[in-house]
């Protein structure tokens, strides 16, 4: 049990482009997903907390008409990266929260995003 | 906000020793500990947690004990082997969204 999944794994755009990134809770609803960027070795930064049926919740210094967070339904959250440049390029994971299990936060594999 | 803090940044250990990593939070307010297990290029994974109403938690090798007084909780494996070999991270929880605030992590590495 709580399996999150996420898609694509690995993508290489062309700056200016848009990305979009799907996390998906595959045996449980989610009401709350979170974001985050890691960068190489480093620790987990959380991006935005992405809440079903309402506005994304975002962190101090983080663009919301940058990364777009929507969370229409109990099992998906999308990141949307817009105009992507090569200093967006990292590795975003998100996580969902399962309320049945205590409230545990359960992670995604993860998306390599690469902007040439 | 929340602030935590994770000593040390890596750590070597001798196949079957114990290894111990350390955390400090500073909100009081936080209930909620989890230890996250994080292999090269892969998700972290959920090893261990404990909540504020407990002293300590173990499962198997693995044990987690909090001191809410003076906010710090720690990581203990015994036994270990090479397989632990992983990034260690511990978080705490702040607002009411359940948001994680997470350590620096601890790189440890099992030797032969």
């Amino acid at each position: 049990g709580a399996v999150v999944s996420q898609h694509p794994s690995r993508v290489i755009c062309k700056s200016g482009t848009s990305v979009k990134i799907e996390c998906r809770s595959l045996d449980f609803q989610a009401t709350t997903m979170f974001w985050y960027r890691q960068f190489p070795k480093k620790s987990l930064m959380l991006m935005a907390t992405s809440n079903e049926g309402s506005k994304a919740t975002y962190e101090q210094g983080v663009e919301k008409d940058k990364f777009l967070i929507n969370h229409a339904s109990l099992t998906l959250s999308t990141l949307t990266v817009t105009s992507a440049h090569p200093e967006d390029s990292s590795f975003y994971i998100c996580s969902a929260r399962d309320g049945l299990a205590g409230g545990k936060q359960f992670f995604g594999p993860g998306t390599r995003l690469t902007v040439l | 906000g929340e602030n935590v803090e994770q000593h040390p940044s890596t750590l070597s250990v001798q196949e079957g020793d114990s290894a111990v990593i350390k955390c400090t939070y500073s909100d009081s307010a936080s209930n909620y500990f989890p230890w996250y297990k994080q292999e090269l290029g892969k998700r972290p994974q959920l090893i261990i947690d404990i909540r504020s109403n407990v002293g300590e938690k173990k499962d198997q090798r693995i044990a987690v004990t909090l001191n809410k007084t003076a906010k710090h909780f720690s990581l203990h494996i015994t036994e270990t082997q090479p397989e632990d070999s992983a990034v260690y991270f511990c978080a705490a929880n702040t607002g009411t969204a359940s948001k994680l605030t997470f350590g620096t992590g601890t790189r440890l590495q099992v030797t032969l």
